[in-house]
């Protein structure tokens, strides 16, 4: 079956930098997907990673290593607004077209 | 607003009772997916479409469930004989194909008393 990993709280101040870890188990992996939640809110799509090495868009990054079976999310600058859910997600050949979702990580952002 | 929509936004129903939730995706998008989410966990696959036809069923899905999405535009979710375990989130989320990128709606939270 498949599996993710996540850690489940994050604190940082603004402005900072930090990195949110996702491993996964799964048995044909085709790419990792972010997602973000706002409390009360639906999922929104950050990033989506098919090979290895790093994507960048404005101030988040997502990196995958498929050998390592891992991958982050670099968030940057951090502001009050970015205090949310993050999930990673994956697509695997046992899954077909459906995202599995890891548990997320609620990361919290203080002034 | 050209995104997801859904509807009701809110249900409360009593245990048995039958409950049925629309999901309008994103026009051009063929592809169209339900979820559930429970407080502190990520979504959950339930079931996807590509225009009409239901193509992926997850097996974690009861037999009191079905969907349905006749034309290729909207999609209904039923759940019958609703238990109180079927209280959660449902999302519903549409995508054009070839692409992760899933657009999800704001759900529907259902409440089983």
């Amino acid at each position: 079956g498949q599996s993710l990993e996540q850690p489940s709280e994050v604190t940082a101040v603004e402005g900072a930098i930090v990195q949110i870890n996702c491993t996964y188990q799964t048995s044909g992996f085709y790419g990792l997907s972010w997602y973000q939640q706002h409390d009360g809110g639906a999922p929104t799509f950050l990033s989506y990673n098919a090979l290895d090495g790093l994507e960048e868009t404005g101030r988040f990054s997502s990196f995958l290593s498929r050998s390592d079976s891992y991958g982050y999310l670099l968030l940057q600058e951090l502001q009050m607004k970015d205090s949310a859910s993050y999930f990673c997600a994956v697509r695997d050949r046992q899954a077909g077209t459906a995202l599995i979702f890891g548990k997320g990580t609620t990361l919290s952002v203080s002034s | 607003d050209t995104g997801v929509s859904q509807d009701p936004r809110h249900k409360i129903t009593k245990r048995g009772q039958n409950v049925t939730f629309r999901c309008d995706p994103i026009s051009e998008h063929n592809r169209l997916y339900w979820y559930r989410q429970t407080l502190g966990q990520g979504p959950e696959f339930l079931t996807y479409f590509q225009n009409e036809a239901q193509l992926e069923k997850s097996r974690l899905l009861s037999d009191r469930f079905s969907a349905e999405r006749p034309k290729g535009s909207f999609s209904t979710l039923e759940i019958q004989r609703t238990e109180q375990g079927d209280s959660a989130m449902y999302l519903c989320a549409s995508s054009l194909p070839g692409t992760d990128e899933q657009y999800f709606g704001p759900g529907t939270r259902l409440t089983v008393t």
